[in-house]
């Protein structure tokens, strides 16, 4: 079974960088099939998409953060890692990373962090 | 917005069947996924693919994909059934993955 966990302040001053990690336990970031994903839910909102990172390095972005956002896969560590520059209030949230598995015809995220709150 | 459209809210009687929807035009070419959340906790996926329910989801759990339609049908609901209910499918382009806006079930 796949854990995951984020790590990172729980702080963030407005124009300064939000870096967070996700620590990967009982299953590599390395193996075929996956990619692994940054979501951000906002105080009594919805899930949002941040982007994700493909186990060969491929990454896909939300387009609306494109020009800030930074996502990277530390196989050595096993973890993967979540840059977001410039940051303002609107980019406080729950930050959750997870699993994803891409199959023909459709996406899952089968496996959560428990999310870490990140206030700028 | 989203690319996908969802009721914010729908009740049920306990016990009763309770369909929760999720629309979306590039639900003709990709099936969604669906998650549930309570207060306080990540996400947790209930239902993917057609109607594939992960291990340890209730039989109750069901789900279908018509049209440009989602379903997550819940025959007999519990109370712990409440909750807030995502889906997430990739947008009409199929190189973007976004959620659903999210319809919280509440459980009389």
């Amino acid at each position: 079974q796949v854990q995951l966990l984020e790590s990172g302040p729980g702080l963030v001053k407005p124009s300064q960088t939000l870096s967070l990690t996700c620590s990967v336990s009982g299953g590599s970031v390395s193996s075929g099939g996956y990619y692994w994903s940054w979501i951000r839910q906002h105080p009594g909102k919805g899930l949002e998409c941040i982007g994700y990172v493909y186990f060969t390095g491929t990454t896909y972005y939300n387009p609306s953060l494109t020009s800030r956002l930074s996502i990277s896969l530390d196989t050595s560590m096993n973890q993967f890692s979540l840059r977001l520059s410039s940051v303002t209030a609107a980019d406080t949230a729950v930050y959750f990373c997870a699993r994803g598995r891409g199959y023909s015809g459709y996406d899952d995220l089968d496996s959560w962090g428990q999310g870490t709150l990140v206030s700028v | 917005s989203s690319e996908l459209t969802q009721d914010p809210a729908v009740s049920v009687a306990l016990g009763q069947t309770v369909r929760i929807t999720c629309q979306g035009d590039s639900l003709r070419s990709f099936y969604a996924s669906w998650y549930q959340q309570k207060p306080g906790q990540a996400p947790v996926l209930v239902m993917s693919g057609k109607d594939k329910r992960p291990s340890g989801i209730p039989d109750r759990f069901s789900g279908s994909s018509p049209g440009n339609t989602a379903s997550l049908t819940i025959t007999g609901a519990q109370a712990e059934d409440e909750g807030d209910y995502y889906c997430y499918s990739r947008d009409s382009s199929g190189d973007h993955v976004v959620f659903g806006g999210g319809t919280k079930l509440t459980v009389l």
